[in-house]
């Protein structure tokens, strides 16, 4: 079946650590890419987008992502984590043959020690 | 910024009530989306409207209703409640080519 996949489904970093959540799907065809963030006790927030264009985006908080279509990868990625940056992350896919509905990947919980 | 709002924020229901559920999208959005969050699990998409009209069904149970109204508001009718239908219920609202954007949720728990 076709799907969104998080490697991780928990990553504990130390403060200044570099992050990188990996998430893969396996649509063919034009899709459209997001991560999401979901902290403690809160709605889901975006992070950053992926339409069109340059594969090396940039989202709030200082995270980017990377597509990279060869891989059917968007990775996000942070220099150096923040105790502030620990949170649920979400990767979604818009499978533009699907019409517009999200699908989501199971999660990765991120917790950083301070 | 105007965001999506959900109401109510909290619910408690017990089992075989029934449950409406509202959001009211951003203003000039066009489409909604409704999703279900289990307890430690990932969104679940519901089903979804465009001007009015439903757009996209998805794991959505029969018991399950919802439409989108004139304001572009929707509700979620939920019948017979299970103990397996207390989750987190997301709507987002979306305009074109736009990202979504969520609102808080409402947080169902069902004794």
């Amino acid at each position: 079946a076709q799907s969104v996949s998080q490697h991780n489904h928990h990553v504990i970093l130390s403060e200044a650590a570099s992050l990188e959540l990996g998430c893969n799907y396996s649509y063919g065809g034009t899709v459209n890419l997001f991560w999401y963030v979901q902290y403690p006790g809160q709605h889901l927030q975006l992070l950053l987008k992926y339409f069109s264009g340059d594969p090396l985006v940039k989202g709030i908080k200082g995270f980017e992502a990377e597509f990279i279509k060869s891989k059917f990868s968007f990775n996000l990625r942070k220099p150096s984590v923040q105790w502030s940056d620990t949170a649920e992350y979400f990767c979604a896919v818009n499978p533009m043959e699907y019409g517009n509905k999200l699908v989501f990947g199971a999660g990765t919980i991120l917790r950083v020690k301070s | 910024a105007a965001g999506v709002i959900q109401s109510p924020r909290h619910l408690i229901k017990e089992k075989r009530e029934t449950a409406t559920l509202k959001c009211y999208p951003i203003p000039r959005h066009d489409t909604v989306y409704w999703y279900q969050q289990g307890p430690g699990q990932d969104p679940q998409f519901l089903i979804s409207f465009y001007e009015k009209m439903q757009s996209d069904k998805g794991s959505i149970p029969d018991r399950f209703s919802a439409q989108q109204f004139s304001d572009y508001h929707s509700e979620l009718n939920m019948s017979s409640l299970e103990l397996g239908d207390s989750a987190l219920y997301f709507c987002a609202s979306r305009l074109s080519a736009d990202g979504y954007t969520f609102g808080s949720g409402t947080r169902l728990t069902v004794v």
